[in-house]
């Protein structure tokens, strides 16, 4: 199985700074399409994950321009460029280019 | 809207079987994959099953193959996950997801004795 691995695993940070999540995948993420399906994310407490980030970096309907991702391959990065208190959670990276599709192993952000 | 409701958790024991059921709305079932995944208490997401839009295909992760059975009903627009021979460490919130995307609020399956 893929494994993705997310560092670091507590983020605390700071109202209006800036944050970011690695994600790095024990295979490459390219499919045969070549494309790559890295997804991220969130989950606020007591609710359902919710998708922030498709195919490396194209966001969803309704999130905010402050979340960005980038990457390539094996090499992944969530970027939060001024946290707000509605951020706190945990952020999960997500791969479905190979089965099973598997999940990092979380990142909880926290307000410091 | 997209509306995924689940349905169908709760306690049973070990051994035991249960059924999951999906409601879902808001969207063209019949062109979507859908997919159960869980998260056991207080750990992190697993994929556990998909099914393509047609039926035609289903995928399991390794650790409930040939135990779950996920399926469809395209005319009622509603998945299922019939779940046998039930482990403790099968205990988790069962989640409905659509194309990978939008999540139910998920449904608590517990297996204990």
């Amino acid at each position: 199985d893929v494994v993705l691995t997310q560092s670091p695993l507590s983020l605390p940070v700071t109202l209006g700074q800036p944050a970011s999540i690695s994600c790095r995948s024990s295979q490459s993420l390219v499919n045969s399409d070549g494309n790559t399906d890295l997804a991220w994310f969130q989950q606020r407490p007591g609710q359902s994950p919710r998708r922030l980030i498709y195919s490396i970096s194209n966001r969803d309907s309704g999130v905010p321009d402050r979340f960005s991702g980038s990457g390539s391959a094996t090499d992944f990065t969530l970027k939060i460029s001024r946290v707000e208190a509605e951020d706190v959670g945990v952020y999960y990276c997500m791969q479905f280019t190979h089965w099973p599709h598997t999940f990092g192993q979380g990142t909880k952000v926290e307000i410091k | 809207e997209v509306q995924l409701v689940e349905s169908g958790g709760g306690l049973v024991q070990p051994g035991g079987s249960l059924t999951l059921s999906c409601a879902a709305s808001g969207f063209t079932f019949a062109n979507s994959w859908m997919s159960w995944l869980r998260q056991a208490p207080g750990k992190g997401l697993e994929w556990v099953a998909n099914i393509k839009p047609d039926g035609s295909g289903t995928y399991y992760v390794d650790s409930v193959k040939g135990r779950f059975t996920i399926s469809r009903d395209n005319g009622k627009n509603s998945l299922s996950l019939q779940m046998n021979s039930l482990r403790v460490e099968d205990t988790a919130v069962y989640y409905c997801v659509e194309s990978g995307r939008e999540w139910g609020q998920g449904t608590l399956v517990t297996v204990s004795s």
